[in-house]
């Protein structure tokens, strides 16, 4: 059964270093998303993207994040200065069309140090 | 905006016991509605979904029934079972609204815990 996946599951980082999360989504689905959940809160949206631009983000997802989609399979996801506060489980999805059942990856817990 | 709201957990239930997660939405549109699983230490997985009024999505024993007239959704199952520990989030997609969004808003999720 196709899934998405995502590395690493576990990343440590200090504060202030930029870090890459990756997905790859299910390859036939062309919708893209990136959300987190901080320890025993609800799942927020941060991203979405769609024919290789940014179709809606949230107020989360300010100017340390950005997304980019480097070749056909692989979707990134960029903090480029971590803060204490980007503790969370980063967990990327795809869907085949907007508005469409969105399947998850196993996420990647992110700690910074 | 857009909102889902739960039961609060931690729900405990024994084996065989009678489940049910409440689930109330606000939409701006007609939203499409889903209940996501994540089972302890792993990402989350589609358990159902429901696209119009009335519909009734199931999986694995579980049940939930769109319904328009109260906005909920609310998540029962007949007989829990160890296995079905997790915690469930109700969401939902606002798709074909003016200001359509493909964005999950998520429930905060309820934790179920099934004891032998």
């Amino acid at each position: 059964e196709p899934e998405v996946t995502q590395t690493p599951s576990h990343q440590v980082t200090q504060m202030g270093q930029e870090v890459i999360l990756r997905c790859v989504p299910i390859s036939n689905h062309l919708y893209f998303y990136w959300y987190r959940q901080i320890l025993g809160q609800k799942v927020e949206f941060l991203v979405s993207f769609y024919n290789n631009e940014i179709s809606e983000k949230s107020e989360i997802f300010d100017d340390q994040f950005s997304v980019e989609r480097p070749d056909g399979s692989n979707f990134t996801l960029k903090i480029r200065s971590t803060k204490l506060e980007d503790s969370a489980m980063y967990f990327c999805a795809s869907s085949e069309g907007g508005g469409t059942e969105a399947f998850f990856g196993q996420g990647t817990r992110l700690t910074v140090v | 905006g857009n909102s889902v709201t739960q039961m609060e957990g931690p729900v405990t239930l024994s084996e065989e016991a009678f489940l049910t997660i409440n689930c109330t939405y606000t939409a701006t549109g007609y939203p499409s509605l889903f209940w996501y699983v994540q089972y302890p230490g792993e990402g989350l997985q589609l358990l159902l979904k429901a696209t119009k009024a009335d519909d009734k999505g199931s999986n694995k024993g579980f049940e939930a029934t769109y319904r328009k007239e109260t906005t909920s959704f609310h998540l029962e199952k007949g007989s829990v079972q160890v296995s079905d520990s997790a915690v469930y989030f109700c969401a939902l997609v606002d798709a074909y609204s003016g200001a359509g969004s493909y964005q999950l808003t998520f429930g905060k999720g309820t934790k179920l815990s099934v004891i032998p």
